[in-house]
């Protein structure tokens, strides 16, 4: 399953929304989960079963979607915040795929 | 808490070969898949290979079939990747992962780099 993610980069000022897009090639049900990586720093698991906040995680963070369309929102940006974002597929394995990233960049 | 410690990266030639390990800690080993996922400089995320809780199940991407081995050691808590047959595309950050049955990677290490050139 390829997993496509939109915009590559994402300019957003601090405490504006931020919506992230992850396409799947086919049906991944609701087994998406979403990764945040800042520089230096192994991936963080932010989002599971497509809407879930893992422990831990801000209620700024929301996953909406299931099937092949998702989106990560943001509702109102950190300074933390900035880094990159993939989701990753875990219905149909293996292999099990990421998407190539979105960069949320200050702008 | 959950801790995950890789090793055993470095610098090796094209050909050559490395074990990676990753100490787990915080939690029942034991009860968990176990995964690697690489990163190459600059580059996305990668998933390599997985291992079942009891060592019964393996799975290889294709661009490491054949050449990578995936094994783990529940009573010390460990997990390995033996790389035979290095090539320049390995190099990367490799990750080690927690996961489950239909379960996202919930915890990760802070990996290890491994270097192939000449």
């Amino acid at each position: 399953i390829v997993m496509t993610q939109s915009p590559a980069t994402l300019s957003v000022s601090p405490g504006e929304r931020a919506t992230l897009s992850c396409r799947a090639s086919q049906s991944v049900r609701s087994n998406l989960a979403w990764y945040q990586q800042k520089p230096g720093q192994a991936p963080r698991l932010l989002i599971y079963g497509a809407s879930t906040r893992a422990t831990g995680i801000p209620a700024r963070f929301s996953g909406s979607g299931s099937g092949t369309e998702f989106t990560l929102t943001i509702s109102s940006l950190q300074s933390e915040d900035f880094a990159v974002y993939y989701c990753q597929q875990y219905d149909n394995w293996p292999p099990w795929t990421f998407g190539q990233g979105t960069k949320v960049d200050i702008k | 808490e959950v801790k995950l410690v890789e090793s055993g990266g470095g610098l090796v030639q094209p050909g050559g070969s490395l074990r990676l390990s990753c100490a787990a800690s915080g939690f029942t080993f034991s009860n968990y898949w176990m995964h690697w996922v690489r990163q190459a400089p600059g580059k996305g995320l990668v998933w390599v290979s997985r291992i079942n809780s009891d060592a019964s199940s393996t799975s290889y991407a294709d661009s490491v079939k054949g050449r990578f081995t995936i094994s783990r050691d529940n009573a010390k808590n460990t997990l390995f990747l033996q790389m035979n047959s290095l090539r320049a595309e390995d190099t990367a950050v490799y990750y080690c992962a927690r996961s489950g049955y239909y379960l996202p990677f919930h915890n990760w290490g802070l990996g290890t780099l491994v270097t192939v050139s000449s």
